[in-house]
């Protein structure tokens, strides 16, 4: 089975700062990789598909890059509705589906 | 997109089978376009995906569940379903059903989610 290890597992920064969250897989998942985003008590939702794509309606300070085994999800200038907790998540065909462990984003 | 319902107990003895429904609406189960999935999250912890179903085709279930998992999708009542059998303590959790759409997507369409507590 595939395993997904995100990094870091808490990232501290202040608004305008860009930040960078690295997601690792244990083999190849190819393109299919999302990125979701949760604040506490709400429902995630979905901020990257297929490793790069940005979901409609979400800020173009979000962008995603990667390929394989190594993806990264990049804020460009923090703002405060962005302090939250990102996850990514493997949807390979043939292999059961995985999130990485999460990344908490929260204020320096 | 789609809308998604998540009902079923919020309490289940230890042991027992917790049994959970997700109502589509704004669309057809049937139409396909969706890998029907359930997810959960303890508190405090984070997301661990159960299973998804397409409308047609083999379920694809966490392996460290797999033997206690099934889902099952009901096309009469534009329903999908999620029975975890032998639950324990470590089962409670917010379950959350979600619709992955198909092509690579991601998750579309999430229900608002329901605590099921494992408890006597």
């Amino acid at each position: 089975d595939i395993q997904m290890t995100q990094s870091p597992s808490t990232l501290s920064a202040s608004v305008g700062d860009g930040v960078t969250i690295t997601c690792r897989a244990s083999q190849s998942v190819g393109g299919w990789l999302a990125w979701y985003q949760q604040k506490p008590g709400k429902v995630p939702k979905v901020l990257i598909y297929k490793a790069s794509n940005l979901e409609g309606g979400v800020p173009s300070r979000f962008s995603g890059v990667g390929y394989g085994t190594e993806f990264t999800l990049t804020i460009s200038s923090l703002q405060p509705d962005d302090f939250a907790s990102y996850y990514c998540q493997h949807y390979m065909d043939d292999s059961p589906w995985t999130f990485g462990q999460g990344t908490r984003v929260e204020m320096k | 997109q789609v809308q998604l319902q998540e009902s079923g107990p919020g309490l289940v003895k230890p042991s027992q089978t917790l049994s959970l429904t997700c109502t589509v609406s704004d669309g057809s189960i049937s139409s396909g376009g969706y890998h029907w999935s359930w997810i959960r999250q303890a508190a405090g912890k984070g997301l661990e995906w159960i299973g998804c179903i397409p409308t047609s085709g083999y379920t694809n279930r966490n392996p460290s569940l797999k033997s206690r998992v099934d889902i099952s999708v009901d096309t009469l009542k534009n329903q999908f379903s999620l029975r975890l059998t032998s639950v324990t303590a470590a089962d409670t959790a917010v379950y959350y059903c979600a619709a992955y759409r198909e092509g690579g997507g991601g998750v579309g369409s999430w229900g608002q989610g329901t605590l099921v507590t494992v408890s006597s």
